[in-house]
């Protein structure tokens, strides 16, 4: 089975615009968590989404959001682009919604210039 | 929210020699302590976890330890391989969700 794919792998942007980002989980998987990676941090959390609905929201802006589809893919929207968005972008998926291990894609690296 | 601490930052060892890794967390409702291995430019693979109702637990050469009471754990690496330099992040996760808390990495060096 395929793990969790993430796509673009890599992104420039510039300062004010919006980005997609997208993942799909391993094959079963119905949860799937958004976390912001810092170049020298530990990942941060920023959604979760199980049964596409949001079962849990990290401490960032509004102008992040995401949503998950019917077949438990997901799209993580950032708008108007700061700098500080740099950061490598991490999918993760589990089975289950509570104490579950996550898995996690590749990442997206979202530079911003 | 949870605030999970890790210590060291850095860790160089020699290769053979064991390396401990420890984190504290402040959240009494966390139950879920996973640890993660990244290597430079790859995503974070998960490589132990333990419950709360477990106080140790064991797979070949790592091994994680609880104290629920002083909400502290620790990942333990023996034998030590080259291969084994990496960062390694510990996390926390509450019984609501599935959001894990990150520490702030270690980075492991074994030295040939």
């Amino acid at each position: 089975d395929a793990g969790v794919t993430q796509s673009p792998t890599h992104l420039i942007k510039t300062r004010g615009q919006q980005v997609t980002l997208r993942c799909s989980p391993i094959s079963g998987h119905k949860s799937v968590s958004w976390y912001q990676q810092v170049l020298g941090q530990g990942p941060q959390f920023i959604f979760q989404y199980y049964e596409k609905e949001e079962r849990g929201r990290g401490n960032f802006p509004d102008r992040f959001s995401a949503r998950q589809f019917p077949n438990y893919s997901s799209e993580l929207n950032v708008n108007a682009l700061l700098l500080g968005d740099s950061a490598l972008y991490l999918c993760a998926s589990s089975a289950g919604l509570v104490g579950q291990p996550q898995h996690f894609g590749d990442g997206t690296r979202l530079s911003i210039l | 929210g949870e605030n999970v601490e890790q210590h060291p930052s850095t860790l160089s060892v020699q290769e053979g020699d064991s390396a401990v890794i420890k984190c504290t967390y402040s959240d009494s409702a966390s139950n879920y302590f996973p640890w993660y291995k990244q290597e430079l430019g790859k995503r974070p693979q998960l490589i132990i976890d333990i419950r709360s109702n477990v106080g140790e637990k064991k797979d070949q050469r790592i091994a994680v330890t609880l104290n629920k009471t002083a909400k502290h754990f620790s990942l333990h690496i023996t034998e030590t391989q080259p291969e084994d330099s990496a960062v390694y992040f510990c996390a926390a996760s509450r019984g609501t969700g599935n959001q894990f808390y990150f520490g702030t990495g270690t980075s492991l060096t074994v030295i040939p």
